[in-house]
């Protein structure tokens, strides 16, 4: 049972546009959401995060969205840079006390920005 | 330098042999995790530390274990390696923002 999903394997935009990536959860109990942004050969790096109780989160050309009644999040990177290029992975955080910080993380979303 | 190293990066085993993976990491931090990448999965968590010697199951813990000797050390151990096992293995660290610092991963082909 996937809590976390991406429907999307790829998305390919132009260089300057906006480029969105989508999130879908099942589980009412995360309280925490993140995108991480991973390049080849490489681990994933953190790049956006926002709380349960926030709608939005921006940082520069980052902004993360949370629609808490629909469970979906999704991350627009405006304008769109080649450097992007990369596999983007939403995760979530279960609120439950025994959790441990453990993270969910969905399938990932490979995003290519053609100059 | 400061944050987590994953060895090897790349190892090649035979099926029924044991491998095992280390993690080190210099950030204190308590909490340690496995994860597997897989395509279509995504990144699948395999076991867990909550502490020296305290460890537990992820999602995906069949044929693996776990050892915490000391808070920097955090140790995966393919028992007895099979074909389904082949993956990149990451290690990650939970730092107090709530995000994790993954190693570099180690791309394992069982054969």
């Amino acid at each position: 049972d996937q809590q976390v999903k991406q429907n999307s394997p790829s998305l390919s935009v132009q260089e300057g546009r906006i480029s969105i990536l989508n999130c879908d959860y099942t589980n009412s109990m995360f309280d925490y959401f993140l995108w991480y942004k991973k390049y080849p050969a490489e681990g994933p790096t953190f790049l956006i995060s926002i709380s349960s109780i926030k709608d939005k989160n921006e940082d520069g050309r980052f902004t993360v969205f949370l629609n808490k009644s629909a469970k979906h999040l999704s991350l627009h990177i405006v304008p769109s840079q080649p450097g992007d290029s990369a596999v983007y992975f939403c995760a979530a955080r279960d609120a439950g006390g025994t959790s441990y910080g453990k993270l969910t993380f969905g399938q990932g979303t490979i995003l290519t920005v053609h100059p | 330098d400061a944050g987590i190293t994953q060895s090897p990066r790349h190892k090649v085993t035979e099926t029924g042999t044991p491998v095992t993976l280390r993690c080190h990491q210099t950030e204190n931090h308590r909490y340690m995790y496995w994860y597997r990448q897989d395509p279509g999965h995504g990144l699948r968590l395999i076991h867990y530390s909550y502490g020296v010697k305290d460890t537990d199951k992820g999602e995906v813990s069949d044929g693996y274990s776990v050892s915490r000797s000391k808070t920097e050390d955090f140790l995966l151990t393919l028992e007895s390696a099979t074909s389904s096992q082949t993956s990149v293995y990451f290690c990650a660290s939970l730092g107090e923002d709530y995000g994790y610092t993954f190693g570099s991963g180690t791309r394992l082909t069982v054969v």
